[in-house]
Order: C-alpha cells, then sequence, then structure tokens
C-alpha cells in the first residue's frame, strides 16, 4: 500500500514564523501536491512537482513556496506565517499522468494555526 | 459558477437507507474520482472512472459521460459509512495530476 507521511497532524505557530510542512511517500511517486482545505470551499491546490527540483504554482500560491530536493519529499514553506493560512494542510502524490489515470494518494492532513 | 458541483451538501440518514450522492462538472474531463474523507482528516480514493459504472463493496459509482454527471450510491447504509464524501475530475488536457475538486456532501448515519 503507497504510504504519504505528513510530518505533524497537528502545528501551532506565531504570526511572521517561518513554518515547514514535510512530507514523504513510499511509492516512488513522480508527482507531489500540496493542498489546504478550508471550510465551505473545499480542497484548493497550492503547488505541485512532477519531478525533482520541478515545481508548478497551483490555485492559490501566494505567501507559500516548495522544495522537492529528493523524489520522496515534498516540503512546503510559510515564509511568514500569518493568521489566515490557518487551515488544514493535504499532500498527496502519484504516478505520472502518463500511466492512465492514476489515483492520487493523501496523507492524514496537517491542521496548521496560526496565533 | 463551480467547475464540479455536488448535492447535497449535506445528508442525514437512516441505518439501512440506500444514499446517492450526485456530482455534476462543466469541463471535458478524462477521469473522474470519487474521494472520503473521514473526521480527522485522512483522504481515501474510492473510485477513480471514465466511462460506466464501478462497484465496490456497498459502494457504486457511475458516470454519465454525455451528461457529465456522477453519482456514488451506498447500499445498506452505515454508521460508519459517515464521512465527507467529494467528487474531483482531471480535464482533458489539464495539467500534469491536477484535479478540480468539489466542496464535499457531509454524510452522517444515525444508528
Amino acid at each position: 500500500d503507497v504510504k504519504v507521511t505528513q510530518s505533524s497532524r497537528y502545528l501551532v505557530k506565531r504570526t511572521g514564523e517561518k513554518v515547514f510542512l514535510e512530507c514523504v511517500q513510499d511509492m516512488d511517486h513522480e508527482n507531489m501536491f500540496w493542498y489546504r482545505q478550508d471550510p465551505g470551499l473545499g480542497l484548493r491546490l497550492i503547488y505541485f512537482s512532477y519531478d525533482v527540483k520541478m515545481k508548478e504554482k497551483g490555485d492559490i500560491p501566494e505567501g507559500y513556496s516548495v522544495s522537492r530536493e529528493k523524489k520522496e519529499r515534498f516540503s512546503l514553506i510559510l515564509e511568514s506565517a500569518s493568521t489566515n493560512q490557518t487551515s488544514m494542510y493535504l499532500c498527496a502524490s502519484s504516478l505520472r499522468q502518463g500511466y492512465s489515470n492514476q489515483p492520487q494518494h493523501f496523507g492524514d492532513g496537517t491542521r496548521l494555526s496560526i496565533l | 459558477k463551480n467547475e464540479v458541483e455536488q448535492s447535497p451538501q449535506n445528508l442525514t440518514a437512516q441505518e439501512g437507507e440506500f444514499i446517492t450522492i450526485n456530482c455534476s462538472y462543466s469541463v471535458g474531463i478524462s477521469a473522474l474520482h470519487w474521494l472520503q474523507q473521514h473526521p480527522g482528516g485522512g483522504i481515501v480514493s474510492l473510485f477513480m472512472l471514465s466511462s460506466g459504472k464501478k462497484k465496490h463493496g456497498r459502494l457504486i459509482a457511475t458516470i454519465n459521460i454525455q451528461e457529465k454527471h456522477s453519482s456514488l450510491h451506498i447500499t445498506a447504509s452505515h454508521p460508519r459509512d459517515s464521512a465527507v464524501y467529494i467528487c474531483a475530475v482531471r480535464s482533458k488536457g489539464g495539467s500534469q495530476g491536477n484535479l478540480i475538486f468539489g466542496k464535499g456532501t457531509k454524510l452522517s448515519v444515525k444508528p
């Protein structure tokens, strides 16, 4: 079974801090994704990566950056955390799309609170 | 208008009832996904389909490409089916792996 592991289930940080959210997958997937999920808005894509050191902006990249130095690890960085970044953050991975529409496999999520 | 619309937003059922959740989309798609999210956050992929019908246990997913509509059915519902069910589509020609998500249907099954 695919395992997508997010480093923390719950995290509390202060406004202005630099925050790192880590995600690791164990199935050699090319694609990795970071989403945030807010009540009434559903899942929104922040960034995704289709290979090591490759990244593309999603729908809401402002205030975030990402790093993919190794294939199995995809990090989301909040450069200067703000209260409007309080949310549930979900990481996912999948095989490259060319392999006939592969499903995305999700981690358990990190509930981040910015005070 | 959202590209993926789900109905109903909230659904309460009695144990044993047959449940239907609907998903309509406005873009051409290469695949449609049904996902399940339990309280606590983790998301599980239930189905991925591009035509016809798929069945897994008490869950059935159907899709009508011409009508741009999909349904998720749960037979003999049980309290452990209580979760948020999310429809997501991969648009044709969409960027590598991108999905467009509906806002979810929150299902509560009462014993």
